[in-house]
């Protein structure tokens, strides 16, 4: 079965400091993977993701993610945070080309300005 | 992209009554999905609704409880039956556009069960 391991479950920075929210799946054939964020009171808005090619993706407002096949990971980056980016983020797998996400428990990024 | 709408976007409801949920969207898409997100947890896949047909269900869910219709391509129905307290989520409706593959959500619809 497929799951999603997100390693940070509430992350408070500063402003202007670096990123990186790490996420783990478990699943053996080819996946699509994903990175989500909810902004307070907002519904869930794609930030970035990955379905072949290069493993280094980019989103959108500066994020991006490094798919590193052997180690099953996707982590989520952002090399200086804004007050505004203050969320939450989800990490979420979709194995086969089901169409079916598994997500990952979230985790609260608090940007203090 | 496709834009969905959800109604209720949020409602209060008495314990054992039936709410329903309504998802549109404004292109056609493949796939439709039903999700559940607890408070303060992340989100649950509760089916795939299938167009013209009985949707599937993942473990833990069951038809009794969340009967799912989707009788065209651009539209579906999710009921939450006889509630208690433990429904109290946001319910989401997830689409796949024929497009591009790619995956999105509406903006949900809160409940709470007293």
């Amino acid at each position: 079965a497929q799951s999603v391991s997100q390693h940070n479950h509430h992350v408070i920075l500063s402003e202007a400091a670096s990123l990186e929210l790490g996420c783990n799946y478990s699943y053996g054939g080819t996946v699509n993977l994903f990175w989500y964020v909810q902004y307070p009171g907002q519904h869930l808005q794609l930030l970035l993701k990955y379905f072949s090619g290069d493993p280094l993706v980019k989103g959108i407002k500066g994020f991006e993610a490094e798919f590193i096949k052997s180690k099953f990971s996707f982590n989520l980056r952002k090399p200086s945070v804004q007050w505004s980016d203050t969320a939450e983020y989800f990490c979420a797998v979709n194995g086969g080309n089901t169409g079916k996400l598994i997500f990952g428990q979230g985790t609260t990024l608090q940007v203090k300005p | 992209s496709a834009v969905i709408s959800q109604k209720p976007s949020r409602d209060i409801c008495q314990r054992g009554t039936s709410l329903t949920i309504q998802c549109q969207v404004d292109s056609q898409v493949t796939m439709m999905f039903w999700y559940r997100q607890q408070p303060g947890q992340s989100l649950t896949l509760i089916a795939t609704a299938n167009q013209g047909s009985e949707a599937t269900y993942e473990s833990g869910f069951v038809i009794d409880k969340f009967p799912i219709s989707r009788p065209n391509l651009t539209f579906s129905t999710l009921t939450v039956s006889n509630m208690s307290p433990e429904d109290s989520s946001i319910y989401l409706c997830s689409v796949m556009t024929v497009l591009s593959g790619e995956l999105f959500f509406g903006e949900g619809s809160r409940l709470t069960v007293l």
